[in-house]
């Protein structure tokens, strides 16, 4: 299976606790993308990174949430100290590098993180 | 700020017949816009896209139509099938690839037997 593998699936932390989200892009793909949903909600850009790179941060909440994508090895979401409003589901997308033509972006499954 | 809207929360049609989603932006940026389909417990599932360049694109049973003026774009589907039913999402970008998207909050589809 070549698409987006996102890991874990689920995880459970109590609050103050350190989460980590792991993500392995598709094969090719060089541009990885970190989205949030919570409950009854679309899907909510946070982080947009290339090999190294953050491009584009917009997204994230100021404190205690931080992303990186190693030149080996996979995206990795951190969010600090968690907190009850943390509890949601996690997607990352990867698409591959196109100047010229649109490309559209390929989701994982999803890490959902609860907290307790 | 919403940029990107789905009016309906959720639409039923029988088997056979045509699904029409909508979707309205207000960002005159968007240049690039998606469909995604989601099953609970999965990831979104790309389905259709469309450039601002053009008003229509097919795929098998999925077309997109774009209206720039109304800022406003449609996924029908036709004919509808049972495994058709997921939440779909609409989703708009500014510029060439490698931009963030920003999405809808989406319409569940039930499509009944």
């Amino acid at each position: 299976n070549a698409g987006v593998m996102q890991n874990p699936r689920h995880l459970v932390r109590r609050r103050g606790q350190e989460a980590r989200l792991r993500c392995s892009p598709m094969k090719g793909h060089s541009h990885v993308y970190w989205y949030r949903q919570l409950p009854e909600e679309g899907l909510k850009f946070m982080v947009y990174l290339q090999k190294e790179n953050i491009i584009d941060e917009s997204g994230m909440p100021k404190e205690r949430f931080s992303a990186e994508f190693p030149k080996e090895g996979p995206s990795i979401l951190r969010i600090q100290q968690v907190v009850r409003g943390d509890s949601a589901a996690y997607f990352c997308a990867s698409s591959p590098f196109s100047s010229t033509n649109n490309q559209p972006q390929h989701f994982g499954d999803g890490t959902r993180l609860s907290i307790l | 700020d919403q940029q990107v809207k789905q009016n309906s929360p959720s639409l039923s049609v029988q088997e056979g017949r045509i699904s029409i989603l909508n979707c309205d932006y207000t960002n005159s940026m968007f240049d690039y816009f998606l469909w995604y389909k989601k099953y609970p417990a999965e990831g979104p599932t790309f389905l259709i896209s469309i450039s601002s360049i053009k008003d229509k694109n097919e795929d098998g049973r999925f077309t997109v139509f774009l209206n720039k003026s109304a800022k406003h774009l449609s996924l029908h589907i036709v004919p509808s099938q049972p495994g058709d039913s997921a939440v779909y999402f609409c989703a708009a970008s500014e510029g060439t690839s490698g931009s963030r998207l920003t999405f809808g909050e989406g319409t569940q589809l039930t499509v009944n037997p």
